[in-house]
Formats: structure tokens, sequence, C-alpha cells
């Protein structure tokens, strides 16, 4: 069966300082992998996703297959970055709407 | 363009009731796709729908929940006979005609609750 984990239901850190918000899957194969962010009265959208390898508002996540995790980064972290971020999967190809999601980390950046 | 509208935002049922969720999607976006968020859960994928057509149902339960794109006006997700555990936020997205990495917009959902 397919599941995401995130750990951290709260996530508390000072303006500035460093981030990483953890997620774990399972899924027997080389599932495609997304993080998706709700910022406060706004709806879910997509961060970032590992096939495209990319870095936005300069969040970054590195697929480890060893160790089945995806977890997202931010060098320093800015208020503005204040939400809810969900890890999710789907199958790989073409299915990349099957998405699973995991619970959630509430991310507050302090000032 | 207003983005993926859901309506109602709240609905509330009593057992044995019938729930009609509306998902409405961005302009020129012609793929749904219904979400089923549970209490302490995350989003699963329920159904995935083009006009007229029912691409992937494979999320869906297999009894008393049921979805269609008419040609015309907004995709339905029905529930019949709800049960409490059918309490849950449903969410929709809309995707223009899929390709690689194509991305799917959200709507604000809509909260069930069967009291």
């Amino acid at each position: 069966a397919q599941r995401v984990t995130q750990p951290e239901k709260l996530l508390s850190v000072f303006k500035g300082a460093p981030v990483e918000l953890k997620c774990n899957y399972s899924y027997s194969g080389s599932p495609e992998l997304f993080w998706y962010v709700q910022y406060s009265r706004q709806r879910l959208q997509l961060l970032l996703r590992h096939i495209s390898r990319e870095s936005i508002k300069g969040f970054t996540a590195d697929l480890n297959k060893g160790e089945t995790s995806f977890h997202l980064k931010k060098p320093f972290a800015q208020e503005e970055d204040s939400a809810m971020y969900y890890c999710a999967l789907s199958p790989p190809g073409g299915s990349n709407y099957k998405l699973t999601f995991g619970k959630g980390t509430l991310l507050t950046v302090n000032p | 363009n207003a983005g993926v509208m859901q309506n109602p935002r709240h609905l509330v049922r009593r057992r044995g009731q019938e729930a009609r969720l509306r998902c409405s999607p961005m302009k020129g976006h012609s793929h749904v796709y219904w979400y089923r968020q549970l209490p302490e859960e995350g989003l699963k994928f329920m159904v995935y729908l083009q006009k007229e057509n029912i691409i992937d149902e494979s999320g869906m339960p297999k009894e008393r929940f049921s979805a269609e794109f008419p040609k015309e006006g907004p995709s339905i997700l029905r529930i019949q006979q709800v049960v409490r555990g059918d309490s849950a936020a449903y969410f929709c997205a809309s995707s223009a005609p899929r390709q690689l990495n194509t991305e799917a917009f959200f709507g604000q959902g809509t909260r069930l609750t069967v009291v």
C-alpha cells in the first residue's frame, strides 16, 4: 500500500534559520513525489515536484530512494513561508493525478 | 479567472440523506479530479473525469458514491445514503488537457458533516 508520512504536525523556526520538513514514503516502485503548500485562507497549490529538480521560493527537495525520503529544505526561512505543507506521491508515468498526500506539517516562521 | 469553485463550502446532512457536491473547473480546463480528506488523514484521490467521461474511478468507494462531469455545468460528486464515516473535506482540482507534468489547480473544498 502506498503511504506518505510527515512525522511533524507542527514546526516552528525563527526568521533566517534553516528549515527542513520531513517526508517519508512507502511505495513498491518509483513514485513521483511532490510538495504542496497551503497559505492561510488560500487554496492548496503545487510547490515543487522531484522530476523537475527545481528550486521554488528558495525551497528544494531531494529524493533519497535508499531512505525513501523527500525532505523539503530552505536555508533561510522567511515569515511568508508560514503555511501548511503537504508531501504527496503518485504512481510513475502519466497518472500524476492519483495523488496520496501526507497529513501535513504546519510551519510557523517567527520574526 | 476565479479559479476552481466548489460549493457549498460547508454541507450538513443527516444519516441516510444524499449529499451533492459541485465543482466548477477553471476556465479552459476540461479535466476534473476529486479527492477526499478524512479527519486526521491526508487527501486521497477518488476519481478523474473529463467532460461526459469517467477516466479513472479507482479511488471511489464501491457503493453510494458517484461522480459526473456533464457537457454543460459543473462536475458533481454524489453520495447517497450518507453515513457518519462520510464526514470529510472533499476537494476538487482541474487541469487543462493532460500532458506530461500538467499541473492541477485545487478548489477550496467542501466540508461535509454527517449528523
